[in-house]
């Protein structure tokens, strides 16, 4: 089975843009959770989907806000970005009845500018 | 919400030593406390997990185990390898409802000196 999956790898953006990052769970798994890690702070959870749905929120502004697709493809959006956004995004996947079995994505590095 | 202190922060063992990195959490309905090492520039990885209903469970040169009365749990290495070098963070969860989500701490940087 593929595991999870993440695009871009990579991502440098200027202060004020937007950008929307994407991930594919594991086949099968309809969960999703995204994470910020940065050095000072770790891992930090920004929201989960289940079902297309946003069951659960973490402490972030309302600039970061994402979405679940009916295939469990999820995408996180960061608009107006800061200088503190520049973070690993991880983003998790796990099945229905297993939800504490996360399993990670690579991340994507996002880099502002 | 959920809070989780880990410490310490850095740990570095000589190869075949042990390692224990210890964590504490806050909320009493947290039931689920899982591992993940993260090695340099690469996702992190479940490497053991414990639920509220056991005290102890052990893979191999890995082991964790957990207090409810306290509120804390820990992670042993045995025996400990190059290998083993990298960042560990403990986390801590309420599997049961739908508010789920995965309360990390600050991580651990584990070096082992061959």
């Amino acid at each position: 089975k593929a595991g999870v999956t993440q695009t871009p790898r990579y991502l440098i953006k200027t202060r004020g843009q937007q950008v929307t990052l994407s991930c594919s769970p594991i086949s099968g798994h309809r969960s999703v959770s995204w994470y910020q890690q940065t050095p000072g702070q770790g891992l930090q959870f920004l929201f989960e989907y289940f079902s297309e749905t946003q069951r659960n929120k973490g402490n972030f502004p309302g600039r970061f806000s994402g979405r679940q697709f009916s295939n469990s493809r999820s995408e996180m959006n960061v608009s107006t970005l800061e200088l503190g956004d520049s973070a690993l995004y991880l983003c998790a996947s796990s099945l229905e009845l297993r939800l504490d079995e996360q399993f990670f994505g690579p991340g994507t590095r996002l880099t502002v500018l | 919400g959920e809070n989780v202190e880990q410490h310490p922060s850095t740990l570095s063992v000589q190869e075949g030593d042990s390692a224990v990195i210890k964590c504490t959490y806050s909320d009493s309905a947290s039931n689920y406390f899982p591992w993940y090492k993260q090695e340099l520039g690469k996702r992190p990885q479940l490497i053991i997990d414990i639920r509220s209903n056991v005290g102890e469970k052990k893979d191999q040169r890995i082991a964790v185990t957990l207090n409810k009365t306290a509120k804390h749990f820990s992670l042993h290495i045995t025996e400990t390898q190059p290998e083993d070098s990298a960042v560990y963070f403990c986390a801590a969860a309420n599997s049961g409802g739908s508010n789920y989500k995965l309360t990390f701490g600050k991580g651990t940087l584990l070096t082992v000196n061959p």
